[in-house]
């Protein structure tokens, strides 16, 4: 069956340090991988996308096609990181995994 | 930022009653798409929708009628609502179905079944 799985629920840090949003998946195929968030009484919107190699906001995800991960790392966490993430990987339609939620503490 | 609005925002309703919660979008954007926000379940797909008369379900779509006759809405109904139903909903759009596409979302409905 087709999943995607965040293990972490909730995630708590302190500011400057290293975080990472694990997403693991299964699915047949190479689906395209994105990472959406939310942030407090804000829109859900994209973060980033695996098929652009970018980098937003200090973010980058690395995809392991051998692990069928896509986790989400940042080297120097900001309090403004605070949200509610989402992996996403698109094979024909979305599916989002259950969220972690980042809180950054000062 | 008006591109795809929701209403209500909030709905406090009764189980057995029908409710539709409206999404609207100017972007002319092709597919349109209704989710539900849980905890613990993070956000599922109820139904999708490629092009104005073109639907199909999601992940969890039992309870839920949608139409889309025009491109820029996408209704979506609960014939009967039940509890279980009690929810965050979110519509989004997305251009077409590629990968470098993103999807667009609504702020949210928050329904509420006593």
């Amino acid at each position: 069956a087709q999943r995607v799985t965040q293990p972490e629920k909730l995630l708590s840090v302190f500011k400057g340090a290293p975080v990472e949003l694990k997403c693991n998946y299964s699915y047949s195929g190479s689906p395209e991988l994105f990472w959406y968030v939310q942030y407090s009484r804000q829109r859900l919107q994209l973060l980033l996308r695996h098929i652009s190699r970018e980098s937003i906001k200090g973010f980058t995800a690395d995809l392991n096609k051998g692990e069928t991960s896509f986790h989400l790392k940042k080297p120097f966490a900001q309090e403004e990181d605070s949200a509610m993430y989402y992996c996403a990987p698109l094979c024909r339609k979305l599916v989002f995994g259950q969220g972690t939620r980042l809180t950054i503490n000062p | 930022d008006a591109g795809i609005t929701q209403s209500p925002r909030y709905k406090i309703t009764e189980t057995g009653r029908q409710v539709t919660l409206m999404c609207h979008q100017t972007w002319s954007h092709s597919y349109m798409f209704w989710y539900r926000q849980d905890l613990g379940h993070g956000l599922r797909l109820i139904y999708y929708s490629a092009a104005a008369d073109i639907t199909d379900k999601g992940e969890v779509p039992d309870g839920y009628v949608v139409s889309r006759s025009k491109t820029e809405n996408f209704p979506l109904t609960l014939e009967s609502a039940t509890r279980s139903q009690t929810s965050v909903y979110f519509c989004a759009s997305g251009p077409r179905e590629s990968s470098y596409n993103e999807q667009f979302f609504g702020p949210g409905t928050r329904l509420t079944v006593l």
